[in-house]
C-alpha cells in the first residue's frame, strides 16, 4: 500500500484567488496523478505529475488554471488558480503501485464563495 | 464520452442481505478493472480488482463478476453490513501503470 498526505483537508476561498494542495508519498514514484470529484460526478483526472518534466493536462484542463509543481519523486502540489465557484469540488491526489492499483489521498474539498 | 458507467446512483439494502452493484464499460482495450469504496471526508480506498483474463475474483464478502462479451462488471457483497454503507466506485485501467478511468459512483446504504 501507499500513504498519501494530502493538504488542506478542505478550505473556503474567495473567488478570484488561488489554492495549492499539497500531497506528500511516502515512497518514491515516478507519476502522481490529480483527480477532480465535482457533485455528483466521477472521479476526473486533471493532470499527470512526472518528476523532472512538465506535467501532463488532460482535454479540458490547462496549466494556467491548474499549474502543478513535482520537484522530487514523493511531492507535489496543485494550484487552483483564479477560482470561481466552479471550481468548488473536492480534489484528490493518486499513485499507482503494482501496476494497476491506485491510491488516493484523503482529498481537499474546496467551497469558492 | 463516458467510458466506464455506473447507472444507478444510489441502492439500499437490507442487512445481511447481498448487494449487487453494476457497472458497464465501452473501452475494450480495458483490461484491469477496480473497485474503490469511499467515505464521506476521506479518499477512495481500493476494495477488489479483476484482470479481463478471469471472470470471477473473490475475497471474503466481496465478488466481483466480469463479463467481457458483455462489457460489464458487477459487485456483489454477501452478506452485506451497515458499515459497507459509502459510494462505491468502479474503474478501469487500459494498462499498467496509467491512471484509472472511474464511473460516477453507487451510493450503497445498508439499513440495518
Amino acid at each position: 500500500s501507499a500513504v498519501i498526505s494530502q493538504k488542506p483537508s478542505r478550505d473556503i476561498c474567495q473567488r478570484g484567488t488561488s489554492l495549492t494542495i499539497q500531497c506528500q508519498v511516502d515512497s518514491q514514484v515516478t507519476m502522481m496523478f490529480w483527480y477532480r470529484q465535482q457533485p455528483g460526478q466521477s472521479l476526473t483526472l486533471i493532470a499527470t505529475a512526472n518528476q523532472g518534466s512538465e506535467a501532463t493536462y488532460e482535454s479540458g484542463f490547462v496549466i494556467d488554471k491548474f499549474p502543478i509543481s513535482r520537484p522530487n519523486l514523493t511531492f507535489s502540489t496543485l494550484t487552483v488558480s483564479n477560482m470561481s465557484p466552479e471550481d468548488s469540488s473536492i480534489y484528490l491526489c493518486s499513485v499507482v503501485r503494482a501496476g494497476y492499483e491506485a491510491f488516493f489521498g484523503q482529498g481537499t474539498r474546496l467551497t469558492v464563495v | 464520452d463516458q467510458q466506464v458507467k455506473q447507472n444507478s446512483p444510489s441502492l439500499s439494502v437490507q442487512e445481511g442481505r447481498i448487494s449487487i452493484l453494476n457497472c458497464d464499460y465501452t473501452n475494450s482495450m480495458f483490461d484491469y478493472f477496480l473497485w474503490y469504496k469511499k467515505y464521506p471526508a476521506e479518499g477512495p480506498t481500493f476494495l477488489i480488482s479483476i484482470s479481463s483474463i478471469k471472470d470471477k475474483n473473490e475475497d471474503g464478502r466481496f465478488t466481483v463478476f466480469l463479463n467481457k462479451s458483455a462489457k460489464h462488471l458487477s459487485l456483489h457483497i454477501v452478506p452485506s453490513q451497515p458499515g459497507d454503507s459509502a459510494v462505491y466506485f468502479c474503474a478501469a485501467s487500459e494498462r499498467g501503470n496509467t491512471p484509472l478511468v472511474f464511473g460516477k459512483g453507487t451510493r450503497l446504504s445498508v439499513i440495518a
